[in-house]
């Protein structure tokens, strides 16, 4: 099947520091990707569609301005946490739709393995 | 009310019982319906696709229920490895491929 990768797995950084996280798809192409974050003991919410060369949507209650998101590839997406605070610490997971045969539909959504970001 | 919910669990049963999960849904336009699995601390897995005429795939069915909004996974002879969190997911009707995931129903099988 298809593979989605992130990096960093894990990460650690003090309040008030950017990071970046990288999501990619290794075999195939993704016109759009999607950004989520899980809590603890909590499920997966929905952040923001990463649109290949356009402007990301974010949903309602998530700053655009906090969470930078970058499509400049087809294989390539990333979120920057910016001025990161103890509460943006959370597991961020993206994932990409590819194209499948044999499914009604014919698409599967792929997701990375994660990054586990704690902000100190 | 939640766009997807399910049941609180945890579920806590023998190696070799049958456990069902429930989800209903709340947007009757839904299209797509899965289940997926997920292990702690790590990212979501399909497990599979629901479809209107529901589809097993070995010890696990899966059943779609439209005019009730539900959705069901049954999981039968349980085996150890198949603890994990169980996440019921629609898929939105546009052409955005949303996700929107339940809370999950975590499952422990003991032995």
């Amino acid at each position: 099947g298809a593979v989605v990768s992130q990096h960093p797995s894990r990460v650690i950084c003090k309040s008030g520091t950017s990071v970046k996280i990288e999501c990619r798809s290794l075999d195939f192409q993704a016109t759009t990707m999607f950004w989520y974050r899980q809590f603890p003991k909590q499920s997966l919410m929905l952040m923001a569609t990463s649109n290949e060369g356009s402007k990301a949507t974010y949903e309602q209650g998530v700053e655009k301005d906090k969470f930078l998101i970058n499509h400049a590839s087809l294989t390539l997406s990333t979120l920057t946490v910016t001025s990161a605070h103890p509460e943006d610490s959370s597991f961020y997971i993206c994932s990409a739709f590819s194209l499948t045969s044999g499914y009604v539909l014919g698409y599967e959504q792929y997701f990375g393995p994660g990054t586990r970001l704690t902000v100190t | 009310r939640k766009e997807v919910e399910q049941d609180p669990g945890p579920f806590n049963v023998p190696e070799g019982a049958t456990v069902a999960f429930n989800c209903t849904y709340s947007n009757s336009a839904s299209q797509s319906f899965f289940w997926y699995r997920q292990d702690c601390r790590k990212e979501p897995k399909l497990l599979m696709s629901v479809y209107s005429s529901g589809n097993e795939d070995g010890r696990f069915t899966a059943q779609l229920n439209r005019a009730s909004q539900y959705i069901s996974l049954l999981i039968r002879d349980s085996k150890l490895s198949d603890s994990a969190t169980y996440l019921c997911v629609v898929m939105a009707p546009s052409s955005a491929r949303q996700l929107t995931f339940g809370s999950g129903t975590q499952l422990t099988v003991l032995p």
